[in-house]
């Protein structure tokens, strides 16, 4: 079946300007993550969705960041006053909603701030 | 704060020969220990997964061992390909109140042909 998708897969924006990055989760599945995955380094948590509600936003740096999953679905991470720093592959996960069960990540997509 | 450590960064093997990569991790209360493979470009991959109640799972040529009194848990590739080329991130999940995972630093692992 189909994996979780991304899109853009790749994004370039200018400094101060907004930005918003789209995941399409695994159907039927009802947790849904984001992480940010820097150069060289492994994903890091920026926030997890148990349907529609944010049930862990522990992980977004600032209140730039924000995501939403209006139907508990697809879910959108939104920045704002994007800045040179927030350069790095943004990757969405999905798994079944249990904590045991295996998150499946997407393609990522590729945030380059100039 | 909670962390995994992996080691080592960089590996570099002969074609048939074998790979191991090692990870701590600091919570205790951790339980499920993924693996995911990431070629460039793309989205780190499930190979192998092992739960807290076993110390030992295999999967043709991919094995995970885990000492949960060490807390550490190791990845073992046998009989290397050069398709197995790519970066190997060992986790561990938080299971107290959130699902998130913490990621090691990442493996890059290059088998030579």
């Amino acid at each position: 079946g189909a994996g979780v998708s991304q899109t853009p897969s790749n994004k370039v924006t200018e400094k101060g300007k907004y930005v918003e990055l789209r995941c399409d989760p695994i159907s039927g599945h009802t947790a849904l993550y984001w992480y940010r995955q820097s150069l060289g380094q492994g994903p890091e948590f920026l926030i997890y969705f148990q349907g529609t509600g944010a049930a862990d936003d522990s992980g977004l740096p600032n209140d730039r960041f924000f995501a939403v999953r209006p139907e508990g679905s697809v879910s959108t991470l939104k920045i704002q006053r994007t800045e040179r720093g927030d350069s790095a592959v943004y990757l969405c996960a999905s798994s079944l909603g249990l904590a045991t069960d295996t998150q499946y990540f997407g393609p990522g997509t590729r945030l380059t701030v100039l | 704060g909670e962390n995994v450590e992996q080691h080592p960064s960089t590996l570099s093997v002969q074609e048939g020969d074998s790979a191991v990569i090692k990870c701590t991790y600091s919570d205790s209360a951790s339980n499920y220990f993924p693996w995911y493979k990431q070629e460039l470009g793309k989205g780190p991959q499930l190979i192998i997964d092992i739960r807290s109640n076993v110390g030992e799972k295999k999967d043709q040529r991919i094995a995970v061992t885990l000492n949960k009194t060490a807390k550490h848990f190791s990845l073992h590739i046998t009989e290397t390909q050069p398709e197995d080329s790519a970066v190997y991130f060992c986790a561990a999940d938080r299971s107290e109140g959130t699902y998130k995972y913490i990621f090691g630093t990442g493996t890059r692992l290059k088998v030579l042909a």
